[in-house]
């Protein structure tokens, strides 16, 4: 049974190119979360979703930023026109209800040149 | 506005040693407060708590929580180096999981 799969690990943009992280979440569960980490810091929420819905998105900057998770495929997280303060840690997790325990994907490291 | 608080935020102890972690918490909608472990990458699950004044156990590892008072702990005894790693505490509400910034543990040899 796989665990949250992301990808890429680490992603390397210029300034002002798009970014577009995927994350596949464990098998059965149906509601995906993203979060951000900047270093030394906490986990910052972005996004929920479950399955075509986007539930809450009030931790996500409404320019630039959209996130999906299509009834096939992956969750995406786009970042459109990267700028270098998008260099962090994108984390998704996973669970089969709210509430419930969160699994992590291994993360994408985002650094923008 | 929902908010998790953890304290200390570092801490530096020699193996063997007890710890103590705390989280406090304000959340709409409470269901559930998670424990996490972080070393390099990504978060590992340590405990799920719902209910007050059940203590959970793994090891050298436990946690309680107290809904009345809103806060739990997490208690590490006989410290090991390889404890050394950053601590989250994270409260599920309404839809999302709130984290707290984390302890950053250090177990010194």
């Amino acid at each position: 049974n796989a665990g949250v799969m992301q990808n890429p690990r680490h992603l390397v943009r210029r300034r002002g190119q798009e970014a577009r992280l995927r994350c596949s979440p464990m098998k059965g569960h149906s509601h995906v979360y993203w979060y951000r980490q900047l270093p030394e810091e906490g986990l910052k929420f972005m996004v929920y979703l479950q399955k075509e819905n986007i539930i809450d998105e009030s931790g996500m900057p409404k320019e630039r930023f959209s996130a999906e998770f299509p009834k096939e495929g992956p969750s995406i997280l786009r970042i459109q026109q990267v700028v270098r303060g998008d260099s962090a840690a994108y984390f998704c997790a996973s669970s089969d209800r709210p509430g419930e325990k969160l699994f992590f994907g291994s993360g994408t490291q985002l650094s923008v040149l | 506005e929902d908010k998790v608080v953890q304290s200390p935020l570092s801490l530096v102890v020699h193996e063997g040693d007890t710890v103590t972690l705390n989280c406090s918490y304000e959340v709409t909608n409470f269901r559930s407060l998670l424990w996490y472990k972080q070393e390099k990458k990504a978060p590992t699950f340590l405990f799920m708590l719902t209910s007050s004044g059940i203590e959970k156990k793994s090891g050298r590892l436990s946690s309680i929580l107290d809904k009345k008072e809103l806060f739990s702990i997490l208690n590490i005894t006989a410290t090991q180096t390889g404890d050394s790693a950053v601590y989250l505490c994270a409260v599920s509400g309404t839809y999302k999981y709130i984290f707290g910034t984390g302890t950053r543990l250090k177990v010194l040899a």
